[in-house]
């Protein structure tokens, strides 16, 4: 049991490219959320889904867009990528109580 | 607009002491605070929870009490362990949206020898 896995773990990316983060489950959670977490701001929301097929936006959705194609796969994609998208990412899941699973994280860095 | 406030970004603590984190809210909406750990390059980790309905949780050397009246709760350590040095993040679910959570900024527990 993996629990809740991220791809890839570090990326360095130039303003301007794209890239796609993979997050996997195999608790067979509904539930599954994207945060980021920023140096003295907690996590925040960016997008969740509450179902396969389902996705919304949460707290800070600009400049990414999510897919869930699959139940046990979400990924976040970043179309254009910026220096203000420099974060930590994480992935969580649940299966809709409170507590979420989270993920080791992606540290993504935008030059 | 920060509705989870922990207010000290840090904590020292000697070990075998009692550690206690802070956390207050504003929105009366919330029914579920949980309590989450941080380790360096981890992802958070499930600590412990408790529902708008109780006043205290209590698991091992982790005890939850909440204050509604006051919108506050706090995470007790007894005793306070080496291992226990991490950044712990309060977090409140707000009935009916998804079970998303709603974070606090975090304190950095230190235990020392």
């Amino acid at each position: 049991n993996a629990g809740v896995t991220q791809t890839p773990k570090f990326r360095v990316l130039k303003t301007g490219q794209s890239m796609t983060l993979l997050c996997a489950q195999d608790m067979n959670h509904e539930y599954m959320y994207w945060y980021r977490q920023d140096p003295g701001m907690g996590l925040r929301l960016i997008h969740y889904s509450v179902g396969e097929g389902t996705t919304a936006k949460g707290e800070v959705p600009d400049g990414y867009n999510v897919s869930r194609l699959k139940k046990q796969n979400f990924l976040l994609g970043l179309e254009s990528a910026a220096p203000s998208q420099t974060s930590v990412y994480f992935c969580a899941s649940s299966f809709g109580r409170a507590e979420q699973y989270f993920g080791p994280g992606t540290r993504l860095t935008v030059t | 607009d920060q509705q989870v406030k922990q207010n000290s970004p840090s904590l020292s603590v000697q070990e075998g002491r009692i550690s206690i984190l802070n956390c207050d809210y504003t929105n009366s909406m919330f029914d579920y605070f949980l309590w989450y750990k941080k380790y360096p390059a981890e992802g958070p980790t499930f600590l412990i929870s408790i529902s708008s309905i109780k006043d205290k949780n209590e698991d091992g050397r982790f005890t939850v009490f909440l204050n509604k009246s006051a919108k506050h709760l706090s995470l007790h350590i007894v005793p306070s362990q080496p291992g226990d040095s991490a950044v712990y993040f309060c977090a409140a679910r707000d009935t009916g949206t998804a079970s998303k959570l709603t974070f606090g900024t975090g304190t950095r527990l230190q235990v020392t020898l």
